[in-house]
């Protein structure tokens, strides 16, 4: 039982390049969401999904696409990478047991971007 | 949106010593409220979660928070600082299905 996984782990990126962000959880859990995290700011939401097939935006979505055409997998993607975008990546997933419900962490992309 | 602010970006703290940890909410109904921590180059781990059920909610590795609707806060404590603890810990409300985190407070132990 692997949890969350994230690949890569770290990627330097040229401006303007693009790359995606692969997110895989083996707990067959509805939701997954993607943060990004920037010092002294925490863990701002990008984007998430509450199912296969479905994503929405979160507090910083420009610059970012998604999308979860299984359920175990949420990709995050930058179609043009842009020095802003240097960050820490994380992926998250949850079951949706009535707010109760704790977010399993991946272990992080560190993303750099020239 | 509801939204939490964590006092203090950075406590230090000896060996042995209280950890306390100070976290404020805005909601103008009941939150759940949690507390995750970060060992370094790594992910975040949930140290324990508010649902109301109980006002002091005890968690893992010997931390326990304090629901004060009063005070509006969830601050986190630990009676006795261990060099393990150096960590960044995180405090989250629940919006909807989402978290939003206050920006985090770095934890140094010293010998």
């Amino acid at each position: 039982n692997a949890g969350v996984t994230q690949t890569p782990k770290f990627r330097v990126l040229k401006t303007g390049q693009s790359m995606t962000l692969l997110c895989a959880q083996d707990m067959n859990h509805e939701y997954m969401y993607w943060y990004r995290q920037d010092p002294g700011m925490g863990l701002r939401l990008i984007h998430y999904s509450v199912g296969e097939g479905t994503t929405a935006k979160g507090e910083v979505p420009d610059g970012y696409n998604v999308s979860r055409l299984k359920k175990q997998n949420f990709l995050l993607g930058l179609e043009s990478a842009a020095p802003s975008q240097t960050s820490v990546y994380f992926c998250a997933s949850s079951l949706p047991t009535s707010g109760q419900e704790t977010q399993y962490f991946g272990p992080g992309t560190r993303l750099l971007v020239l | 949106a509801q939204s939490v602010t964590q006092l203090g970006s950075h406590v230090s703290v000896s060996e042995g010593a209280l950890v306390l940890l100070r976290c404020n909410y805005s909601s103008s109904v009941p939150p759940y409220l949690f507390w995750y921590v970060q060992y370094p180059n790594q992910g975040l781990q949930l140290l324990l979660k508010y649902t109301s059920a109980a006002t002091l909610v005890k968690g893992i590795n010997g931390f326990e928070a304090e629901f004060k609707k009063s005070e509006t806060s969830f601050h986190l404590t630990k009676p006795s600082a261990h060099m393990s603890d150096a960590a960044e810990y995180f405090c989250a409300v629940r919006n909807d299905y989402k978290l939003s985190f206050g920006a985090g407070t770095t934890v140094t132990v010293r010998a």
